[in-house]
């Protein structure tokens, strides 16, 4: 059963264009969603990550936008850069629970072409 | 660099061997993750394991096992192994006590089962 269905499966996007990939989740109890950000041959590095509480946080050029009445969110990249080119992975997790496990989505390739 | 290190970096090994990859969880952190990332399943949660007790199940095969020792250090057991079984494998650890839930991930042990 995914929980966490992410789309696109991969992007292609301009220099300084925007990438936006949106995840959606069916388990109500999830309450921490996360992205990360994996390059090639590396484990994957939190990127910015937000609670239900807000439906919108910002670190630099990227920015979570959160609709708990819908399950779902999304990741946005202002300002591509080649240097963005990464597999993203929207995750969800019950925090502090008995096993705070993420449950990944499938991922999103990127390429930011230059 | 995470502060989560992973033994050893690549494992090649036969069907129906048995492996044991490692993981040193970052410096204070008691909780610690075991994940899977293949190309047909993405990242899955496997187990995870709290102070040197097991605090929760994913989808384990039973020939795989693990175990959190008094350092905190954990070890993954994968026995009987089956080409299927190749996949990147996570390890990732966090401060549950504390007022993140964020997981970081190690670099990861990519096994091949020829």
């Amino acid at each position: 059963q995914q929980q966490v269905k992410q789309s696109p499966q991969s992007l292609i996007v301009q220099k300084g264009g925007i990438s936006i990939i949106n995840c959606a989740y069916e388990n109500t109890a999830f309450d921490y969603f996360p992205w990360y950000q994996q390059f090639p041959g590396k484990g994957p590095a939190l990127l910015i990550a937000i609670r239900p509480d807000v439906s919108e946080k910002k670190e630099g050029r990227f920015t979570i936008s959160f609709n708990k009445s819908a399950k779902q969110f999304s990741l946005h990249i202002m300002d591509s850069q080649p240097g963005d080119s990464a597999t993203y992975f929207c995750a969800a997790s019950k925090s502090r629970a008995a096993g705070n496990k993420l449950t990944f989505g499938g991922g999103t390739r990127v390429l930011v072409k230059p | 660099d995470s502060g989560v290190t992973q033994t050893p970096k690549h494992l090649i090994t036969a069907t129906g061997q048995r492996v044991t990859l490692r993981c040193s969880p970052r410096s204070g952190d008691l909780s610690v993750y075991w994940y899977q990332q293949s190309l047909d399943q993405g990242l899955q949660f496997l187990i995870q394991y709290y102070n040197g007790e097991e605090r929760a199940k994913g989808n384990i095969l039973e020939r795989f096992s693990a175990q959190q020792f008094p350092d905190l250090h954990s070890e993954l057991n994968l026995s009987s192994l089956e080409l299927g079984d190749s996949a990147l494998y996570f390890c990732a650890s966090s401060d549950i006590s504390g007022d993140t839930d964020t997981q970081y991930f190690g670099p990861g042990t990519r096994l091949t089962v020829l």
